[in-house]
Formats: C-alpha cells, structure tokens, sequence
C-alpha cells in the first residue's frame, strides 16, 4: 500500500509569512495526525482528525495554526503568520479507526523560519 | 497526564555489540499500547513494534527484542549484533484507551544511537 504522502519536503521563509503544508493519507484510514518535531526533541501532536471532524487541537496555536481536512481524505495545516519558533519538522501520521492501530508516519515537511 | 522517559539522549557502540534503549512510562490507565519508532535520517518515523497493557511476554523480532515490565514501567529495546543500518533516533511512545478523541500518541523525547563501523 502506498505511504503517507507529504509536500512541500521542505520549505524556507521569513518571519511573518504564511506557508500550507499537505498529506495525503493512506487510503482506508480515517484517522489523521499532525505533528510537530522540534529539533531533538519527539513530536508533539498539534491536531487530530477523524474523517473530516477534529477531535483534539489542544496544542495548536489557534491564533496561528489553522487545519482542514475537508471531504475526510486530504488534508492542510496552514501558518499565518510564522515565527522563529515554528522552525520545526512537520509531520503527518494516519491510522485506521481502532487504538491498537499504528501510526504510519509521513517524510515530514522541514520548516525554516529566518 | 501521560509521560514518557527516555533518559539517554545519545548512544554510540561499535558495530557487532548489543545495545539496549531504555523507556519509562507513565499512566493512570490500566488499558494503554507502548510503541517504539524508527527516525532514520530520510526523516520518516518507521513503525518497529506495539505492545498492549495486558500482555507482559517479551518479543524477538530478528536482530530485536523488547522486554515489557509493569512492575517498573518500562518497554526496553534491544538490538543484538548493531550493524550500521541501525543508526537512527529511537522514539518509544505511549497511547491511552480513553474516551473517543483522546487516544493520542505521547512521545519520549528520543536516543540517538550511532552505531560505529
């Protein structure tokens, strides 16, 4: 089965811009994750959806951070705008719709914020 | 509140030794699943192995082991013979089985391991 797909892989701006992060899931999984890897550290869910309704944003910065996920399938996490602590790896992760499922994780998108 | 512990940061042995990660969890919740994660450098975190609350046996997979102990609240890794291949951040992570919506995947913070050629 084809993996999580993710684009942009990576991505540079400057403080203050907005930048849209993509993934595609694997087919099948209702499920989807972003995460958010600061460097040396483990990643840090930002949002999680089930189809297309979210369950759980309690870590994401709504006053920067915003996510869709429309028709339950594709989905985008948008910043608008950045700052220099958003400079992390963005990783998007699905599972199918039972807890002992694993997750099965994206390459990530390298953020740069200067 | 959930919380994973991989107290070393970084490993480094020589290639053909064992090596052994460390994980400590912690949790209230008497159902949960520990998993660990490979980050080799390409970026993506790869699936190695899940384990529920209820089944203490350890497993072999090949070159790797893992031994569970509620008694300690650890899930600790093994690798026998490290070969190269095997340098990459290991990430053991922790998933409760609460309400609908609160099932997320806590983290360790990672080890390093480097192994040397």
């Amino acid at each position: 089965e084809a993996g999580v797909a993710q684009s942009p892989r990576y991505k540079i701006i400057e403080k203050r811009q907005s930048v849209a992060f993509w993934c595609n899931p694997i087919s099948g999984h209702a499920t989807l994750y972003w995460y958010q890897q600061i460097l040396g550290q483990g990643p840090k869910l930002l949002i999680q959806f089930q189809n297309n309704g979210v369950v759980d944003d309690s870590q994401l910065p709504k006053d920067r951070f915003s996510a869709e996920r429309l028709k339950g399938v594709d989905s985008t996490l948008k910043i608008q705008p950045a700052k220099l602590e958003d400079s992390a790896v963005y990783l998007c992760a699905s599972s199918r719709q039972d807890y002992n499922s694993p997750l099965h994780f994206g390459n990530g998108t390298r953020l740069t914020v200067t | 509140a959930q919380k994973v512990t991989q107290a070393q940061t970084e490993i480094s042995v020589v290639e053909k030794e064992d090596v052994t990660l460390d994980c400590v969890y912690e949790t209230r919740d008497t159902t949960y699943y520990l998993f660990w994660y490979k980050q080799p450098p390409s970026g993506e975190l790869v699936f190695l192995i899940r384990r529920n609350s209820f089944d203490e046996q350890n497993e072999i997979s090949g070159r790797y082991s893992w031994n569970f102990q509620k008694s300690t609240s650890s899930f600790n890794f093994t690798i026998t013979a490290s070969q190269v291949v095997d340098s990459a951040v290991y990430f053991c992570a922790l998933r409760i089985e609460a309400n609908f919506g609160n099932e997320k995947l806590t983290f360790g913070t990672g080890t390093r391991l480097t192994i040397i050629p």
